[in-house]
């Protein structure tokens, strides 16, 4: 089954407590994104990525990290959470940017105290 | 700078009637539209894509969405509404290095 997957789905953590979550793909595809949802903010795009090593910021990287050593994995790491990135965040992938629909992962709740 | 707006943050239209979600980009060139639905609890789906085939455009569970070039617009619709439409809708701009999503519209369903 073509799916994107997300670990873990739930997460509470502290303050300064580094944390992974991790992002998979089954699909080939080369675009990678990681995306917070805010209430009355819609999706914002932290960062994504063409392909293998290749990575950009979206609109609201600050505090985040990313890399794509492989094609189907594409981890979002946050080295330090404030409280500030409580939210919810998904992963999605395409075969590219444009015409192309995104296939979003289940979604991760995280919450920093 | 591309843009996609979603003209009402919340919609609520009674089971049976039609359903039009509004949204409107700002581009200087036509760009890729997509429309994705987020049921409570879940990631996104797609239910339509525009990519300049055709400007009236079908997609699942009875949606259809037609693009405006003159008015910029990309609104959702569907005939009659069932109590299962209840959910979130993103309204997605795509063109080169960009994907803008719209603040999204949520939709109430009343018996």
């Amino acid at each position: 089954e073509a799916q994107v997957t997300q670990n873990p789905r739930y997460l509470i953590t502290v303050t300064g407590k580094k944390l992974t979550v991790t992002c998979s793909q089954n699909m080939n595809h080369e675009y990678m994104s990681w995306y917070r949802q805010d209430p009355g903010l819609g999706l914002r795009q932290i960062y994504y990525s063409m392909n293998v090593e290749v990575t950009d910021k979206g609109d609201v990287p600050e505090g985040y990290k990313v890399s794509r050593k492989e094609k189907r994995n594409f981890p979002l790491i946050l080295e330090s959470p404030s409280p500030n990135q409580t939210s919810l965040y998904f992963c999605a992938s395409s075969y590219g940017q444009g015409p192309y629909e995104q296939y979003f992962g289940p979604g991760t709740r995280l919450t920093v105290t | 700078a591309q843009s996609v707006t979603q003209l009402d943050s919340h919609v609520s239209v009674s089971e049976g009637t039609p359903v039009l979600l509004r949204c409107n980009y700002s581009s200087s060139y036509s760009p890729s539209l997509f429309w994705y639905v987020q049921h409570p609890n879940k990631g996104l789906q797609l239910l339509l894509k525009y990519t300049s085939a055709a400007t009236l455009v079908k997609g699942i569970n009875g949606f259809e969405a037609e693009f405006k070039k003159s008015e910029t617009s990309f609104h959702l619709t569907k005939p009659s509404a069932h109590m299962s439409d209840a959910a979130e809708y993103f309204c997605v701009g795509n063109r080169d290095d960009k994907i803008i999503f719209g603040k999204g519209t949520r939709l109430h369903i009343l018996p």
